[in-house]
């Protein structure tokens, strides 16, 4: 099945300064690749996704690429502010069927230090 | 997302008690997923289900079970045979032929 490795687990920046965090994923059949922000004891609320005949997505401050010859994928955060301090989810994703297969990372707990 | 709602937000459970989680959605969903989120870890899917009377296991459904009686109810029940069952529960839902999963806010379950 599909695997999914996200780094770093922590991730520790200077307000203004920029964060990247970085996954891989193991099944090549993958196509869709959200990005999911979860503030303490909240919801994960999709930020970004990314297709896989596409590599590069950007919205305002946030952006994505993907790598589908080497299997990786990224979220780059520029201009970081206070309130993007939250966990952080890649994900990878296919649907075989009808049936969608969503494999997650462990997450990245990005703290922006004012 | 704010279509999806969990009840409680709470909830307690007594050695050898059944407890069941709510979840409902009015996004005209057709797919439902339960996932269970440990500290450090990820997403781990639970159970599935893609349509009316119809459900999956997931990657660790021992201990659990569901039903899917009404489109927009998933109910997971956490028997006793789950023995570790302290964790935060997402209930997820995604309309057909979409590729975003929205999620419920959430149920957190304690062990007494």
């Amino acid at each position: 099945g599909e695997n999914v490795e996200q780094h770093p687990s922590t991730l520790s920046v200077q307000e203004g300064d920029s964060a990247v965090i970085k996954c891989t994923y193991s099944d090549s059949a993958s196509n869709y690749f959200p990005w999911y922000k979860q503030e303490l004891g909240k919801r994960p609320q999709l930020i970004i996704d990314i297709r896989s005949n596409v590599g590069e997505k950007k919205d305002q401050r946030i952006a994505v690429t993907l790598n589908k010859t080497a299997k990786h994928f990224s979220l780059h955060i520029t201009e970081t502010q206070p309130e993007d301090s939250a966990v952080y989810f890649c994900a990878a994703s296919r649907s075989p069927g009808g049936y969608q297969k969503v494999t997650f990372g462990i997450g990245t707990k990005l703290q922006v230090i004012p | 997302d704010g279509g999806i709602t969990q009840s409680p937000k709470y909830l307690f459970r007594k050695e050898g008690q059944n407890v069941t989680l709510s979840c409902e959605q009015n996004l005209n969903h057709d797919a439902m997923y339960w996932y269970r989120q440990d500290p450090g870890q990820g997403l781990r899917l639970i159970y599935y289900s893609q349509i009316v009377n119809d459900f999956q296991k997931g990657d660790i459904a021992e201990g659990y079970s569901v039903s899917r009686e009404k489109k927009e109810s998933f109910p997971l029940t956490v028997t006793s045979a789950q023995k570790n069952p302290t964790a935060f529960y997402l209930c997820a839902s995604r309309g057909q032929g979409e590729e975003t999963q929205y999620f419920g806010p959430g149920t957190r379950l304690l062990v007494l």
